[in-house]
């Protein structure tokens, strides 16, 4: 099983519908993020978290929420999806002992269309 | 203008060719760089990590970095099919906080 779980893979939905993406993870790390990637933009950062009482906005946290129910689990919903929310999202889990290396671990993408 | 730029490719080179992938930015305060490597519908790993200005060399792949022109760069040697994929550079000056490049299409014909 993969150390970090996305769920769902592939959503495809209609404006105006609310939508939340899954993430659990099982490397034990305390920090957990979402990302959005667009063609040509590379991975924004949306949302982080350093521990379950931590929630950050990142650059484009406009449309979204999230939640920390568990160190294990990170969500991300979207409370009323527009086209332009069409991306790719990862998931992304990191330990405090690598803070200088930068290394984060992703897992394998939720692909969302909103029509 | 983005704070990283990276040349988004595609690229496409021979199996066994040496191949350069470059970024620039331009926040001077970045200290930490690295260089993810993504395959087709995957997350993207990690690859390289580098502090600082200098090089690094790991196997068949050496990250150079520049900071006096604010450019890194990553060479693989005797480039095989298996390196295909789409490279992120990134950056930091607080640790896990990383700001991407738009990555590079890498593709290597057998």
């Amino acid at each position: 099983d993969a150390d970090v779980t996305q769920t769902p893979r592939n959503r495809i939905t209609k404006t105006g519908k609310r939508i939340m993406l899954e993430c659990s993870q099982t490397k034990g790390h305390d920090r957990m993020y979402w990302y959005r990637q667009d063609p040509g933009l590379g991975l924004r950062l949306i949302y982080y978290s350093f521990d379950v009482k931590d929630i950050n906005k990142g650059e484009i946290s406009d449309g979204y929420s999230v939640s920390r129910q568990a160190q294990a689990k990170f969500s991300l919903s979207l409370e009323s999806a527009i086209p332009n929310q069409t991306a790719l999202y990862f998931c992304a889990t990191s330990d405090f002992s690598d803070r200088d290396t930068g290394e984060l671990f992703f897992g394998e993408g939720s692909r969302l269309t909103v029509l | 203008q983005k704070e990283v730029e990276q040349d988004p490719g595609p690229l496409s080179v021979p199996e066994g060719a040496i191949v350069s992938l470059n970024c620039t930015y331009s926040n001077s305060a970045f200290q930490y760089f690295m260089w993810y490597r993504q395959y087709s519908r995957k997350g993207p790993e990690l690859l390289m990590y580098t502090y600082s200005s200098g090089n690094k060399e790991d196997g068949r792949f050496t990250a150079q970095v520049d900071k006096s022109s604010k450019y890194i760069s990553l060479f693989i040697r005797d480039s095989q099919p298996s390196d295909s994929a789409t490279y992120l550079c990134a950056m930091s000056n607080a640790g896990n906080m990383l700001t991407f490049g738009g990555g590079t299409r890498l593709m290597v014909k057998p």
